[in-house]
C-alpha cells in the first residue's frame, strides 16, 4: 500500500524567511510524485510532477526535489501570497493502469508580512 | 476551457435523504475520480473510472455509488446521506500519468 508523510503538518514563516517542505513516501513503482497548492474554498491546483531520484524542479520561488525516499518543497524568500496548503501525492505502479493519487495531508504554510 | 466543474457548491442535506453530484470536464479525459476531504484526513479517493461506462472502488466507497455513461460526466449519489458523510467532495480528472486536475468542490453537510 503506498503512503505519503508530510511535515510539518503546519509552518509559519516571516515573508522572506526561506524553508522547506518535506514528503517521505512509500511506494511500489514511483510512476511520479506530485506538488499541488491549494487555497481555501478552492480545489488542489499543480504545480510540480517529479518523475525519479534526483529530478528537480523550480517555478518562481518554488524548487521541488526527489530522492528515492522523499522530496522536499523549497520556498526561497516567499511572500505573504505563498500562504497556502501543500499537498504532495504519489503515483504508484502496483494500481496497474488506474493512474491513482495517494495525497499526504498536507502542510499548511504561513507567510507574516 | 472551463476544465473540471462540479455541482452544487454547497448542499445540506437531512439525515437519511438522497442526492447526486456532478463533475462535467472538457478536457476529454479518460480517467476521472471522486474524493473526500476531511480535517487532518488528507484527500480520499472514494471511486474513479478508467473510461467511459467503468466505475471501481476506491479506498472509502462505502454508503457511495457512481456512474459515468458519458466520458464527460462523472456523478457521485448518496442513497442515504449520513452525517459522517458531511465533507468536502473534490472531482479530479486526467489523461493518465499526467496530472490530475481537479474542481473547485461540493461542500456537504448532513444534519
Amino acid at each position: 500500500e503506498d503512503q505519503v508523510t508530510q511535515s510539518p503538518e503546519a509552518l509559519r514563516l516571516q515573508e522572506g524567511e526561506s524553508s522547506s517542505l518535506n514528503c517521505s513516501y512509500t511506494v511500489s513503482g514511483l510512476r511520479g510524485l506530485f506538488w499541488y497548492r491549494q487555497d481555501p474554498g478552492k480545489g488542489p491546483e499543480f504545480l510540480f510532477t517529479l518523475y525519479s531520484a534526483g529530478e528537480e524542479k523550480e517555478k518562481e520561488r518554488l524548487k521541488a526535489t526527489l530522492t528515492k525516499k522523499e522530496s522536499f518543497l523549497h520556498i526561497t524568500a516567499p511572500k505573504p501570497e505563498d500562504s497556502a496548503t501543500y499537498l504532495c501525492a504519489v503515483q504508484g505502479g502496483s494500481g496497474g493502469s488506474n493512474y491513482k493519487l495517494t495525497f499526504g495531508k498536507g502542510t499548511l504554510l504561513t507567510v507574516n508580512p | 476551457n472551463a476544465g473540471v466543474t462540479q455541482t452544487p457548491k454547497f448542499r445540506v442535506l437531512k439525515t437519511g435523504q438522497s442526492m447526486t453530484l456532478l463533475c462535467a470536464q472538457d478536457m476529454n479525459h479518460e480517467y476521472m475520480y471522486w474524493y473526500r476531504q476531511d480535517p487532518g484526513m488528507g484527500l480520499r479517493l472514494i471511486h474513479y473510472s478508467v473510461g467511459e461506462g467503468t466505475t471501481a472502488k476506491g479506498e472509502v466507497p462505502d454508503g457511495y455509488n457512481v456512474s459515468r455513461l458519458k466520458k464527460q460526466n462523472f456523478l457521485l449519489g448518496l442513497e442515504s446521506a449520513a452525517p459522517s458523510q458531511t465533507s468536502v467532495y473534490f472531482c479530479a480528472s486526467t489523461r493518465g500519468r499526467q496530472p490530475q486536475h481537479f474542481g473547485d468542490g461540493t461542500r456537504l453537510s448532513i444534519l
